[in-house]
């Protein structure tokens, strides 16, 4: 069990450039989540996946904004014309699906400045 | 919708004082509600959490946290805090994914 993974763990992109952020959850793991916290604040719920399948989406997660975990492992979030608002640390999280209750581990999070 | 909310923005204690970081819910049926910490550009780290059963629960570093359902509260506790638990702490429920409180800073002073 090597936990959640995400890569690259800083990233400094210009307005207007697209990003990509990799998420790898434990191996065992059918649930993925992707969260965002800006400084001071807890973390928001942006999306999840169970196997392949995509769930459910905050409104957070604007048309800027795609998801995809294609084979049921490994996971992206794409974010499109990037603006300065979209500053924030990113959060992959994986967990067992067995109803609710199960334990949520995150990963250590990927950086994103917009300049 | 389920929600957790955290009173304190923060929380000063000396090394060696008993620590308590507060959290009540809003839940309709059983809440299912945890403890995260997140040490400075860390991510978030698992410390316990309330499915059923007893009341109090233990976690991992010492904490325990005790469920009061009259209270609607799951307030974190740590017999003698360390100066290494200063942090920032997150409640939480869970509803097939997470919902957070604002989160607590802990500072414990030497």
């Amino acid at each position: 069990d090597t936990g959640v993974s995400q890569d690259p763990r800083h990233k400094i992109t210009k307005r207007g450039q697209n990003v990509t952020f990799r998420c790898d959850p434990i191996s065992e793991h059918n649930r993925l989540y992707w969260y965002r916290q800006t400084l001071g604040q807890g973390p928001e719920f942006l999306t999840y996946f169970q196997n392949e399948a995509q769930l459910e989406k905050s409104r957070l997660l604007s048309d800027r904004f795609s998801a995809e975990r294609p084979k049921g492992s490994f996971s992206t979030l794409e974010i499109q014309r990037t603006e300065q608002g979209d500053s924030a640390m990113y959060l992959c999280a994986s967990s067992l699906a067995r109803g609710s209750g199960n334990t949520i581990y995150f990963g250590e999070g990927s950086w994103l400045t917009v300049v | 919708a389920q929600s957790v909310a955290q009173p304190e923005d923060q929380v000063n204690v000396a090394e060696g004082n008993p620590l308590t970081v507060k959290c009540t819910y809003s839940v309709s049926g059983n809440p299912y509600l945890f403890w995260y910490v997140q040490y400075p550009n860390r991510g978030l780290q698992f410390l316990l959490k309330y499915i059923t059963g007893d009341n109090l629960v233990k976690g991992s570093y010492g904490f325990e946290a005790e469920f009061n359902k009259s209270q609607t509260s799951f307030h974190l506790k740590k017999p003698s805090a360390l100066v290494s638990d200063s942090a920032l702490y997150f409640c939480a429920v869970d509803d097939y994914k997470l919902s957070f409180g604002a989160g607590t800073t802990v500072t414990v002073r030497a």
